[in-house]
């Protein structure tokens, strides 16, 4: 298994630009979770899917913050527009349902100039 | 609502010297505990999970940790450490209901760096 794969790797944005993140999860895995992880304050929920449909939307900052799953093997967080305090490590996971062990892609660093 | 305090947030040992890296959650109701491991520009990966059972759970790379329900503590250990665990630790909880598995609350993690 290839693992929750995610692009890209590495993002530099000019401020006010449409940014694109992608995600697979493992197959067969129910649950999808985007995770932003920043020094300040540390890995935060963005908001998490099951069987493709959104669950909880919460954590997502603010307007300028999208997430689709079309599918159970894609998912896209978006935002738009991107400001410099956008710029974090956005990690998505996946889990299968009853199992609670997350397994983790290896993150997309953004950096919004 | 949960949380979890790490209590440190970098812990310096040397090759072959034990370590305990503590963490303390709270919560009003039962939870499951867990432990993940964050290598540099790496995502994160599972060392263990408390679900139910024995309080002492084992994990990867010689890892153990012990749930102590009196003290709300899930504190993780390694008799002897090596260079290559040089990483950075996050302690996790979870409620305990059915449709908890999207709340996991990870604490804000703890840095261990091993020393020849």
């Amino acid at each position: 298994d290839a693992g929750v794969i995610q692009s890209p790797r590495h993002e530099v944005t000019e401020m006010g630009q449409e940014v694109t993140l992608r995600c697979k999860p493992i197959s067969g895995h129910d649950y999808l979770f985007w995770y932003r992880q920043t020094m300040m304050r540390g890995l935060e929920l963005l908001i998490y899917f099951n069987n493709n449909v959104p669950i909880d939307d919460s954590g997502m900052p603010e307007d300028r913050f999208s997430a689709k799953m079309p599918n159970a093997s894609f998912s896209t967080l978006k935002i738009q527009p991107s400001e410099p305090r956008d710029s974090a490590v956005y990690f998505c996971a996946s889990s299968p349902q009853g199992n609670y062990g997350y397994t983790f892609g290896s993150g997309t660093r953004l950096t919004v100039v | 609502a949960q949380s979890v305090t790490q209590l440190d947030s970098q812990v310096p040992v040397f090759e072959e010297a034990p370590v305990e890296l503590r963490c303390n959650y709270s919560s009003s109701v039962s939870v499951y505990l867990f432990w993940y491991v964050q290598y540099p520009n790496q995502g994160l990966q599972l060392l263990l999970k408390y679900l139910s059972g024995s309080t002492l759970v084992k994990g990867i790379n010689g890892f153990e940790a012990e749930f102590n329900k009196s003290q709300t503590s899930f504190h993780l250990r390694k008799p002897s450490v090596h260079i290559s665990d040089t990483a950075e630790y996050f302690c996790a909880v979870s409620d305990r209901y059915p449709g908890s598995q999207g709340n996991l609350i990870f604490g804000k993690g703890t840095k261990l760096s091993v020393k020849p």
